[in-house]
């Protein structure tokens, strides 16, 4: 099975800033990458597919990139509203992994 | 508009059976993988398998594989996971999501279910 490793576990930060999230593959996934958010008591929410396009309706302040095995996800100029755990999923093959998350904490 | 409803909260002892259910509408439910995913409680997503309505092809994590049971009904546009016995680690909360390409079960989720929350005490 392909594993997916996020860094970092917890990030703290504050509204305007800029953070970038990591996620790693324990091999190549070429650019099969979904990133999702996840708020307490929420479903989860697709923010990113393909590693780089935009879901529709997610504002464009995220971003992805990434291929193969390393990834990222820039929230640039963070809103109040996103803070929230994140996660990322591959689906090269099955079983479609998630990453462990990442919680993004008001700093 | 696309809507996956899942069943409500089950309170289950130790040893016995569960089935729970998530009901697509707003598309061609027969033409879309549906995925299962657990989640502990205050823990991650751990993506446990994936169904697709037209032949009930099935893919299972290892690690759910024996554990859980997935079905669909496509005359009732449903999906089901199944347990025969719980077991107390078994309590989470489950998602069902559908992937955002038709046909393709290795795509991401794009709509998800509420969730279901199971929990498991004797």
């Amino acid at each position: 099975d392909i594993q997916m490793t996020q860094s970092p576990s917890t990030l703290s930060a504050s509204v305007g800033d800029s953070v970038t999230i990591s996620c790693r593959a324990s091999q190549s996934i070429n650019t099969w990458l979904a990133w999702y958010q996840q708020k307490p008591g929420k479903s989860p929410k697709l923010l990113i597919y393909k590693a780089t396009s935009l879901e529709s309706g997610v504002p464009s302040r995220f971003s992805g990139s990434g291929s193969g095995t390393e990834f990222t996800l820039t929230i640039s100029s963070l809103q109040p509203d996103d803070f929230a755990t994140y996660y990322c999923q591959h689906y090269n093959t099955d079983p479609y992994t998630f990453g462990q998350g990442t919680k993004l904490e008001i700093k | 508009e696309v809507q996956l409803v899942q069943s409500g909260a089950e309170v289950k002892k130790p040893g016995e059976s569960l089935k729970i259910s998530c009901k697509g509408s707003g598309y061609n439910f027969f033409m879309y993988w549906i995925g299962w995913v657990r989640q502990l409680p205050g823990k991650g997503l751990e993506w446990m398998a994936i169904i697709y309505p037209d032949d009930s092809d099935t893919r299972y994590s290892p690690s759910f594989q024996g554990q859980v049971t997935i079905s669909v009904d496509k005359s009732i546009n449903t999906a089901y996971l199944q347990w025969s016995s719980l077991k107390a680690s078994d309590t989470a909360m489950y998602y069902c999501a559908r992937p955002r390409r038709y046909g393709a079960g290795n795509a991401a989720f794009d709509f998800w279910g509420q969730g279901t929350m199971v929990t498991v005490s004797s």
